[in-house]
């Protein structure tokens, strides 16, 4: 398996742009996490999903981001407008949910965000 | 709540053992788990060990967890300078497939 795969690796943009970030999971995998990472902030949770379904949305930042998950290989993480304060480097990770099982989480390789 | 801490900073030199540690809160945690993440990467996850054991090993890593007091560790033995990353410990939520991670321990390995 290729892996969690995001896209795109890096994005500079203007502040007030929109941007899209996306991802393809793990083939199997039912659970999807977006992530945003930061030196001040270190690593926080911004949404979840379970089988395609949003359940945990609390670390969203605000409305200006919004998160999708159409089908069980894609998810897009959208901001706008965006602004300087976004940039960081977002991550999603795949997980499969199994009762009674682990729930080892595997990240991919990230976007880093640059709003100017 | 739901505060997993660590300390940020570690230094070793090459050859000797490294010793992360990590105090987590949730007592119905069922696995916890340490990843790395090395520079321009994301997380890759290293190990886990079941809330029931007390120890795990995987080659140079031990996972030592101390249930009472609700702390983690992970040992690396012979350092290699490899091994300079951050090392990230997590705990899930007992019911739910989210994982809360620490704030990080950044590695150095020195020759």
């Amino acid at each position: 398996d290729a892996g969690v795969i995001q896209s795109p690796r890096h994005e500079v943009t203007e502040m007030g742009q929109e941007v899209t970030l996306r991802c393809k999971p793990i083939s199997g995998h039912n659970s999807l996490f977006w992530y945003r990472q930061t030196m001040m902030r270190g690593l926080e949770l911004l949404i979840y999903f379970n089988n395609n379904v949003p359940i945990d949305d609390s670390g969203m930042p605000e409305d200006r981001f919004s998160a999708k998950m159409p089908n069980a290989s894609f998810s897009t993480l959208k901001i706008q407008p965006s602004e300087p304060r976004d940039s960081a480097v977002y991550f999603c990770a795949s997980s499969l949910a199994r009762t009674s099982s682990s729930y080892e989480q595997y990240f991919g390789p990230g976007t880093r965000l640059t709003v100017t | 709540g739901e505060d997993v801490e660590q300390s940020l900073f570690l230094s070793v030199r090459e050859g000797d053992s490294s010793v992360i540690n990590c105090t987590y809160t949730d007592s119905s945690s069922t696995y916890l788990y340490w990843y790395k993440q090395e520079p321009g990467a994301g997380l890759q996850l290293l190990t886990y060990i079941f809330s029931n054991m007390d120890m795990k090993q995987d080659q140079r890593l031990t996972v030592l967890l101390n249930k009472k007091d609700k702390h983690l560790s992970l040992r690396i033995a012979d350092t290699q300078t490899g091994d300079s990353a951050i090392y990230f410990c997590a705990e899930d939520t007992g019911t739910a497939s989210k994982l809360t991670f620490g704030t990080g321990t950044r590695l150095q390995v020195t020759l």
